[in-house]
């Protein structure tokens, strides 16, 4: 199976601050990368595709990059509704579909 | 609008069985491909299944493989996941989720292909695993 590893686990940062999650495969996955957001005891929202992406919806203040193994999240200027906890999920390997262990985003 | 509304969680013993049940609506069920992803308490996102728009196809994770059906009724819009011998470790919220798919043309006809990412998810249902 593909390792899907991200960083950092938690993040503390403030409205305003420009804030960058990264995520690592263990194996090259093609821009075969999507990001969700999810809030506690809220399904998982998805936010981008094909690393760069943006899903219908999802404000500009996302965005991602990467290729490769190595790939971004950043979230321009927090909002207080940002606040949530980010996974990234390849999806190169269609037999087994895998996520990062997530990243929490928490208010300095 | 998208609808996913998940049931059948609850309680079991180690070793017993469960089926879930995922209901859509809003959307032509069978058209699209769909997955199972679990979340154990305090954890991260696990995919667990995956089934093609016809049923025809279907891929586990290791860690259910053996044990875990999926399957799908599409004349009731219904997508199902039958868990035998369960253990404590597969305690976790279960999620039905829409494949996004991406729509194919070809010679006047289309279809929607399956992308792997997943556009609309249930609220979710928790299986609990104790004795």
């Amino acid at each position: 199976d593909i390792q899907m590893t991200q960083s950092p686990s938690s993040l503390s940062a403030s409205v305003g601050d420009r804030v960058t999650i990264t995520c690592r495969a263990s194996q090259g996955i093609s821009n075969s990368l999507a990001w969700y957001q999810q809030k506690p005891g809220k399904a998982p929202k998805l936010l981008l595709y094909a690393a760069s992406r943006l899903e219908s919806g999802v404000p500009s203040r996302f965005s991602g990059s990467g290729s490769g193994t190595d790939y971004t999240l950043t979230i321009s200027s927090l909002q207080p509704e940002d606040f949530a906890t980010y996974y990234c999920q390849q999806y190169y390997s269609t037999l087994s579909y895998t996520f990062g262990q997530g990243t929490k985003l928490e208010i300095k | 609008e998208v609808q996913l509304v998940e049931s059948g969680g609850g309680l079991v013993q180690p070793g017993g069985s469960l089926r879930l049940s995922c209901a859509a609506s809003g959307f032509t069920f069978s058209s699209y491909e769909m997955n199972w992803v679990r979340q154990a308490p305090g954890k991260g996102l696990e995919w667990v299944s995956y089934i093609s728009s016809s049923g025809s196809t279907i891929y586990y994770a290791d860690s259910v493989k053996g044990r875990f059906t999926i399957s799908r009724d599409n004349a009731k819009n219904s997508l199902y996941l039958q868990m035998n011998s369960l253990r404590a470790e597969d305690t976790a919220v279960y999620y039905c989720a829409r494949d996004r798919g991406i729509e194919y043309c070809s010679g006047g006809s289309c279809s929607l292909l399956g992308v792997g990412y997943f556009d609309y998810w249930g609220q979710g249902t928790l299986v609990t695993v104790s004795s």
